[in-house]
């Protein structure tokens, strides 16, 4: 069955830190992974995507993830955390012929100042 | 340019009633999906339509359906209203169908069922 698990509910971090958001998949075939954000009354957003080649993608807002397939991982990463980052984090994996996105349940990052 | 728009913000109905949640997609997009977010969840997979057609549907009962319009808006309509329904509507319109075209995602509609 396809899932997403996201390991951490909740995380907090002290502005300036570095961050890691997990995620694993389980997938039949090669995944399309995404990583959203999602602030308080808003719909999500974006971050990045993987869809093939370079394993390390960079995205919006200073974000970057790696895609480890022996790991069946897609971490978040950022190296120094901003207090606009608090918000809920989404890892997500597609099939490349839907729109079907199957969403793991999500990390709230609190940043402390 | 703007983006995907969802009406009603809110709403509040009562069990067994019927509700209807509307999404205009960004111009140009033909693809609409929809997603069910319950409180401390991720969003669920309800509907994709793509170019007025059903082209994917999620594990959701027969009181859930939807439809696309000529002009490639879209509705959720949701009979016999269950407590469980409560939750965030997403509606997510892309320029084409498959996870290459990105998704843009609606701040949703909340729906409170009592």
């Amino acid at each position: 069955a396809q899932s997403v698990t996201q390991p951490d509910i909740h995380i907090t971090v002290s502005e300036g830190a570095s961050l890691e958001l997990r995620c694993n998949y389980s997938y039949g075939a090669t995944p399309y992974l995404f990583w959203y954000v999602q602030s308080p009354g808003q719909g999500l957003q974006l971050l990045l995507k993987y869809f093939s080649g370079d394993t390390l993608v960079q995205g919006i807002k200073g974000f970057e993830a790696e895609f480890k397939r022996s790991q069946s991982s897609f971490n978040l990463r950022k190296p120094s955390v901003h207090w606009s980052d608090a918000a809920e984090y989404f890892c997500a994996v597609g099939p490349y012929n839907t729109d079907k996105l199957i969403f793991g349940t999500g990390t709230r990052l609190q940043v402390f100042p | 340019d703007a983006g995907v728009t969802q009406s009603p913000t809110h709403l509040i109905k009562t069990r067994g009633q019927h509700v209807t949640l509307r999404c205009s997609p960004i111009s140009g997009h033909k693809s609409v999906s929809w997603y069910q977010q319950v409180l401390g969840q991720g969003p669920q997979f309800i509907f994709q339509y793509y170019e007025k057609e059903e082209r994917g549907r999620g594990n959701f009962p027969d009181r859930f359906s939807a439809r696309q319009f000529p002009n490639y808006s879209s509705e959720l309509n949701v009979n016999a209203l269950l407590l469980g329904d409560s939750a965030l509507y997403l509606c997510a319109s892309s320029s084409g169908q498959g996870a290459r075209y990105e998704q843009y995602f609606g701040p949703g509609t909340r729906l409170t069922v009592t």
